[in-house]
């Protein structure tokens, strides 16, 4: 599965987009970008995945540049509850379950 | 939550010690893992199932075990417990190949 980089952090205020980048430029074809968050001492949080096309559910969005080298996750109106490691993880279609966690992004919402 | 739970949540047991730790769904979800988490080396993923009996081997395998002999319960045993299995432990179930759902986790300690 491709590599994926990240931010080590970024901060975001109460009530504003948060906007959190994700590098994957070595992806291939068939894989997919999944983004999963963690909030403190709990297990992570599947949020959204894409292939190529954006996405949006009731958590997020997803943008997927064309080249599909990068991806974009946003949460539209970031709470203090969305205070959490966000992990942008990239998986082919035939890789069951073998998700790659990476470091991550520590985002932290202040008031 | 999905309907996973994990026992114990929390453990402290000596070197060289069995000790098993138990996922349980009510999600009838065809897929469940294993995963520990540790600082500096995020999740990774210790065996994983897809179906009763069926069982493989993820990145951190040694030194671990696994049974699934019901849709419902994935069992993880240290046959003779180390410190360095020192981990918060983390149980995850699929049904298809985009989502995981995973459970609170068990932190166990190794003295």
């Amino acid at each position: 599965d491709a590599k994926t980089t990240q931010p080590p952090s970024m901060d975001c205020a109460e009530g504003r987009a948060a906007n959190l980048p994700c590098n994957h430029s070595t992806i291939s074809g068939n894989e997919y970008v999944y983004w999963y968050r963690q909030i403190h001492s709990q297990g992570p949080q599947y949020i959204i995945h894409g292939l190529k096309n954006n996405e949006t559910n009731e958590m997020a969005s997803l943008i997927i540049t064309e080249d599909r080298k990068s991806s974009t996750l946003i949460l539209p109106h970031a709470t203090l509850r969305d205070t959490a490691v966000y992990y942008c993880i990239v998986r082919a279609t035939d890789s069951w379950g073998k998700l790659q966690f990476g470091a991550g992004t520590q985002v932290v919402v202040t008031p | 939550d999905a309907g996973i739970t994990q026992s114990p949540r929390h453990k402290v047991t000596e070197t060289g010690t069995p000790v098993t730790l138990r996922c349980h769904q009510t999600e009838n979800h065809r897929y469940m893992y294993w995963y520990r988490q540790d600082p500096g080396h995020g999740l990774r993923l210790i065996h994983y199932s897809y179906g009763v009996k069926d069982t493989d081997k993820g990145e951190v395998s040694d030194g671990y075990s696994v049974s699934r002999s019901k849709t419902e319960d994935f069992l993880l045993t240290l046959e003779s417990a180390t410190s360095s299995q020192t981990s918060v432990y983390f149980c995850a179930i699929s049904e298809r190949e985009y989502e995981q759902y995973f459970g609170p986790g068990t932190r166990l300690t190794v003295t």
